[in-house]
């Protein structure tokens, strides 16, 4: 299963709103996980199951989404999260990432 | 809390070895699946292996399979990935992770270690 992950980069004042997409070559239905890498660090989950958030993550970001479509949105950005974020499935096997979408400093 | 320290990478030859290991703490070792992540510099996430918690069943991408091996010692709280016939391609940060679920997704990183193969 293919994901693409758009836009490749976004640029954000802080405060704003990220609106972050992946999409998926087939269904895989909520089985999509998302990370948060910033440069220099390993990644760190952020949303499993499609919209649960994992354990500390703030409650700005959330996710959606099932099928084919998800969405990651961060509501109002902070400079701590500007970094790399990959979409993860589960569905299938080999497990797979999205090339990831880069948030920028506007 | 969970910390994951890996250890073993370098510079090796195409067609040359390394074996990875990683050590687990902070949590029961045993009751998670582990998996090996690699990342080319400044390229994306490439799941490469996973292993079951009792260490019965491994499961390798295409890319690897054939040339690696994981394993785990439940005993030392460890996991490990012998790397053979080495490419350049292989090159990268190598993650070592814990997993939620069969291998679902990981929770838990190492800070990882780069394993560069060239001549």
């Amino acid at each position: 299963i293919v994901l693409t992950q758009s836009p490749a980069t976004l640029s954000v004042s802080p405060g704003e709103r990220a609106t972050l997409s992946c999409r998926a070559t087939q269904s895989i239905s909520r089985n999509l996980a998302w990370y948060q890498q910033i440069p220099g660090q390993p990644p760190r989950l952020l949303i499993y199951g499609a919209s649960t958030r994992a354990t500390g993550i703030p409650a700005r970001f959330s996710g959606s989404g099932s099928g084919t479509e998800f969405t990651l949105t961060i509501s109002s950005l902070k400079s701590e999260d500007f970094a790399v974020y990959y979409c993860q499935q589960f569905n299938n096997w080999p497990r797979t990432f999205g090339q990831g979408t880069k948030v920028g400093i506007k | 809390q969970v910390q994951l320290v890996e250890s073993g990478g370098g510079l090796v030859r195409p067609g040359g070895s390394l074996r990875l290991s990683c050590a687990a703490s902070g949590f029961t070792f045993s009751d998670f699946y582990m998996s090996w992540i690699r990342q080319a510099p400044g390229k994306g996430l490439e799941w490469v292996s996973h292993i079951s918690n009792p260490g019965g069943t491994t499961s390798y991408a295409d890319s690897v399979k054939g040339r690696f091996i994981i394993s785990r010692d439940n005993a030392n709280n460890s996991v490990f990935l012998q790397m053979n016939s080495l490419r350049p391609e292989d090159t990268g940060f190598y993650f070592c992770a814990r997993d939620i679920g069969a291998g679902w997704y990981a929770d838990s990183w190492g800070q990882g270690t780069l394993v560069t193969v060239s001549s």
